[in-house]
């Protein structure tokens, strides 16, 4: 039972433009969201997080916005970069599932030059 | 800091055999959690250890285990490799359980 989903597993855009990576949970239990950038051989890095209390926080180019009542995150990168280019996961935990991270598939995100 | 580290980063198995992969959490952080990340399957909770006692097991067969030492290195062991067990295997430490995760670069696991 997946219960962060990413539907889309590759995302290419321009060098420059903005890079919209999209996350649906279904449990509303879920109060701390993360995501995580991986390259190739390497673990995945922390990028932003955002907790059930707040909509919207940013880090830079990193933007990641909560809709709770439609379960819905998403993670703006302005201006995209060709080293943002790796695969992209979200990942969310309840008070309930203690350190429990539960992990989206992962979207690729390519940056053309 | 160091971050966290795991050994070895490539294995090589043939079914039956088990297997032990260790790693060794950032200074200071107490917990430690385990990830198997397949292709099309995300990253799937193994279990955590806290304290050296595990807080949180994942739906996974009683194949896989761990443990954690005084000092918050973990091992973790698969016995009777399956074809499937192939996977890239993650570990991830914490200060405290709550916190948000760091990864190690992964022991990457071939079962033949």
């Amino acid at each position: 039972d997946q219960q962060v989903k990413q539907n889309s597993p590759s995302l290419s855009v321009q060098e420059g433009r903005i890079s919209i990576l999209n996350c649906d949970y279904t449990n509303s239990m879920f109060d701390y969201f993360l995501w995580y950038k991986k390259y190739p051989a390497e673990g995945p890095t922390f990028l932003i997080s955002i907790s059930s209390i707040k909509d919207k926080n940013e880090d830079g180019r990193f933007t990641v916005f909560l809709n709770k009542s439609a379960k819905h995150l998403s993670l703006h990168i302005v201006p995209s970069q060709p080293g943002d280019s790796a695969v992209y996961f979200c990942a969310a935990r309840g008070v309930t599932s203690g350190n429990q991270f539960y992990f989206g598939t992962g979207t690729s995100l390519t940056v053309i030059p | 800091k160091a971050g966290v580290t795991q050994t070895p980063r490539y294995l090589i198995k043939t079914r039956g055999q088990q297997v032990t992969l260790s790693c060794s959490p950032i200074s200071g952080h107490r917990s430690v959690s385990w990830y198997q990340q397949t292709p099309g399957q995300g990253l799937q909770f193994l279990f955590e250890y806290f304290s050296e006692t595990q807080r949180n097991k994942g739906n996974f067969p009683g194949r896989f285990s761990g443990r954690q030492f005084s000092n918050s290195r973990s091992e973790m062991n698969v016995s009777t490799l399956e074809l499937g067990d192939s996977a890239l295997y993650l570990c991830a430490s914490s200060l405290t359980t709550n916190e948000k995760l760091f990864f190690g670069s992964g022991t990457q696991l071939s079962v033949l």
